[in-house]
């Protein structure tokens, strides 16, 4: 069965400082993809990034990067010029190709998530 | 781009009651819908897939009769809360998506189900 872990369940750093995001994940699938999203208090689930795995090149979105890692099963997520408004949960979704594990739907497994902390 | 939207945003009522949230697709055919139900401070657990026209299938530990599904359209899901009881309380959020699409579940902005 397929695993999201995220080690860090909180985080802080000081804004314009940038953070790293932990994701490592568990699959026997070659192709899926990966999504970061983020929950503010609002409690809203946005998506922030995502990757596909059959893409080498690692993802990037104005100031959020991810380091994809095939082999090492790991795909974190970079934070820069850290803002005030960056301040939610963040989770990372693995999503199975569809019609692969389990007759995948395009259902999203998610990590426990990592409360992220902006300070000023 | 797509749209969810979920309603109503807050309910609170007392137990016993039925609790009906609907999930709608505002801009795309949702073939699939998905409930997820978030406890504070946790993640979203997966309580039901739905496809339009079929029944719904339920995770493992999830009380069919006590969560009924209802996806009779391409634009429309329901979640009803059977004789709600305070431990039901909880956030509830849906996700919707198209069948054989790349594209990752769009989202509703979630129910604040409080039970008295």
């Amino acid at each position: 069965a397929q695993t999201v872990t995220q080690s860090q369940p909180e985080m802080s750093v000081q804004e314009a400082e940038t953070v790293t995001l932990s994701c490592t994940y568990d699959t026997s699938e070659s192709n899926y993809y990966l999504f970061w999203y983020k929950q503010p208090p609002s409690r809203q689930m946005i998506l922030v990034i995502r990757q596909e795995a059959y893409k080498q090149q690692n993802a990037t979105e104005n100031r959020f990067s991810v380091n994809f890692q095939k082999a090492a099963k790991s795909f974190s997520l970079k934070i820069s010029d850290s803002q005030l408004g960056d301040t939610a949960m963040y989770f990372c979704a693995f999503m199975p190709p569809f019609g692969g594990y389990g007759g995948s739907q395009g259902n999203l497994i998610f990590g426990k998530g990592t409360k992220l902390s902006v300070k000023p | 781009g797509a749209v969810v939207s979920q309603h109503p945003s807050w309910v609170i009522c007392k137990s016993g009651t039925s609790v009906k949230i609907e999930c709608r697709s505002l801009d795309f055919q949702a073939t699939t819908m998905f409930w997820y139900r978030q406890f504070p401070k946790q993640s979203l657990m997966l309580m039901a897939t739905s496809n339009e026209g079929s029944k719904a299938t339920y995770e493992q530990g999830v009380e069919k009769d006590k969560f009924l599904i209802n996806h009779a359209s391409l634009t429309l899901s329901t979640l009803t809360v059977t004789s709600a009881h305070p431990e039901d309380s909880s956030f509830y959020i849906c996700g919707a998506r198209t069948l054989g699409s790349n594209q990752p579940q769009h989202f509703g902005d979630g129910t604040r189900l409080s039970i008295l």
